[in-house]
């Protein structure tokens, strides 16, 4: 599994944008980059993933770097509700394989 | 996006005893389930994979014997602890895999055990 790299924490004003960072250095060219988040007391909940190219979704965008060793997660206004685990996961499959979690950001946002 | 919910969210029990928590796909067939589990202020560890029809391929360190584990149809797998103890205490989550090669995995809402 290729190791993770990212803050432990981040805090963020509320709609602001909130860029998380995640290194991965040890990637496979085969692996996708995955985004997870986790609400207090909940199971994680998926946010986006990719694997070249820049993506969007209604939750948020994912910024790969060209050598694909780092992304960043975009949230573009962040809310309250925003405030979770968020954890990056290079994974080569997607439902089927298991994900090793890492410590994962925590992020706080200031009303 | 898929569902996936667990039976019970919350259980307390005495030490010695088994519980089970139950993982279902709701609207779809899952043919791999995971069951994680996480410590206060902890990451999620994965204990085992649950394959329908087979038996589960469990982690390095987790005790077979004492978290069994049944994925008896392709929307449901069950976890229970035999002869819990406080130790045993943790958030226990479950996630499933569908079967297309483009889903992402969805996890349930958790189970969070306490034994006294």
């Amino acid at each position: 599994d290729a190791k993770t790299t990212q803050p432990n924490s981040m805090e963020s004003n509320e709609e602001e944008p909130v860029h998380l960072p995640c290194n991965h250095s040890t990637i496979s060219g085969t692996d996708y980059i995955h985004w997870y988040r986790q609400l207090p007391s909940q199971g994680p909940e998926y946010v986006i993933h990719g694997l070249t190219s820049n993506v969007n979704n209604r939750m948020a965008s994912l910024a790969i770097a060209e050598d694909r060793k780092s992304s960043t997660l975009i949230l573009h206004r962040a809310t309250l509700r925003d405030a979770a685990v968020y954890y990056c996961i290079p994974s080569s499959n997607f439902g089927n394989e298991k994900l090793t979690f890492g410590t994962g950001t925590r992020l706080t946002i200031i009303p | 996006g898929a569902v996936v919910s667990q039976h019970p969210s919350r259980v307390i029990c005495k030490s010695g005893t088994s519980v089970k928590i139950e993982c279902r796909s709701l609207d779809f067939q899952a043919t791999t389930m995971f069951w994680y589990r996480q410590f206060p202020k902890q990451s999620l560890m994965l204990m085992a994979t649950s394959n329908e029809g087979s038996k589960a391929t469990y982690e390095q360190g987790v005790e077979k014997d004492k978290f069994l584990i049944n994925h008896a149809s392709l929307t449901l797998s069950t976890l229970t602890v035999t002869s819990a103890h406080p130790e045993d205490s943790s958030f226990y989550i479950c996630s499933a895999g569908t079967p297309s090669s483009t889903d992402t995995q969805y996890f349930g809402p958790g189970t969070r055990l306490t034994v006294l």
